[in-house]
């Protein structure tokens, strides 16, 4: 069965101060991994997605995930936030088609 | 507009109603997916289409629960017999196709129950 863990519900980062988020996953084959975020007001937005190749992936808003098989973590970086980076972020699994499974989500909260 | 449009945005109904929710994808998007987000949790996959068809409805949660595309455009969702439970913020999404993973999102209709 897959899932998908993001051990922090909630984050406080200064903005200009570097952010992780955490995703464990489990899943039977080969991962497909995303990163989604959820803005008040907004849709669900791809940040980025890995399928094979390099595991540190680069995406939209300066953000970058690493792949890393032997941890089954895809966690999130971001070198410098913004206080326009205050959102929910969801890491995800799933196959390429869409059937993807959602972690519970990790708050962000940016302070000045 | 050019994303994924969702009516109606709030939708509050009584127990035992009948609700119907829909979804206009992106134009030329031939998958479009459904899923359902409780309160402090993720997206629920319910039901992916590929072009008219439902290629995968494993998550609809029982029968009292539909959804429809018929000319592999618009979609709705139709749930019967509500129930508190299905309180929820309805999802609809559109990808291009079934390969990139990249799924497009409405902003949801909040379905209440009372």
């Amino acid at each position: 069965a897959q899932s998908v863990t993001q051990p922090d519900i909630h984050i406080t980062v200064s903005e200009g101060a570097s952010l992780e988020l955490r995703c464990n996953y489990s899943y039977g084959a080969t991962p497909y991994l995303f990163w989604y975020v959820q803005s008040p007001g907004q849709g669900l937005q791809l940040l980025l997605k890995y399928f094979s190749g390099d595991t540190l992936v680069q995406g939209i808003k300066g953000f970058e995930a690493e792949f890393k098989r032997s941890q089954s973590s895809f966690n999130l970086r971001k070198p410098s936030v913004h206080w326009s980076d205050a959102a929910e972020y969801f890491c995800a699994v799933g196959p390429p088609w869409g059937k993807l499974q959602f972690g519970a989500g990790t708050q962000v909260v940016v302070t000045p | 507009g050019a994303g994924v449009s969702q009516t109606p945005s709030n939708k509050v109904t009584e127990k035992g109603k009948y609700v119907e929710l829909r979804c206009d994808p992106i134009s030329g998007h031939t998958a479009l997916y459904w899923y359902r987000q409780s309160l402090g949790q993720g997206p629920e996959f319910l039901i992916y289409f590929q072009g008219t068809g439902a290629a995968d409805d494993s998550g609809l949660p029982n029968d009292r629960f539909f959804a429809v595309r018929p000319e592999g455009s618009v979609s709705t969702l139709k749930i019967q017999r509500t129930e508190r439970g299905d309180s929820a913020v309805y999802l609809c999404a559109s990808s291009p196709d079934s390969q990139t993973g990249e799924l497009f999102f409405g902003e949801g209709s909040r379905l209440t129950v009372l």
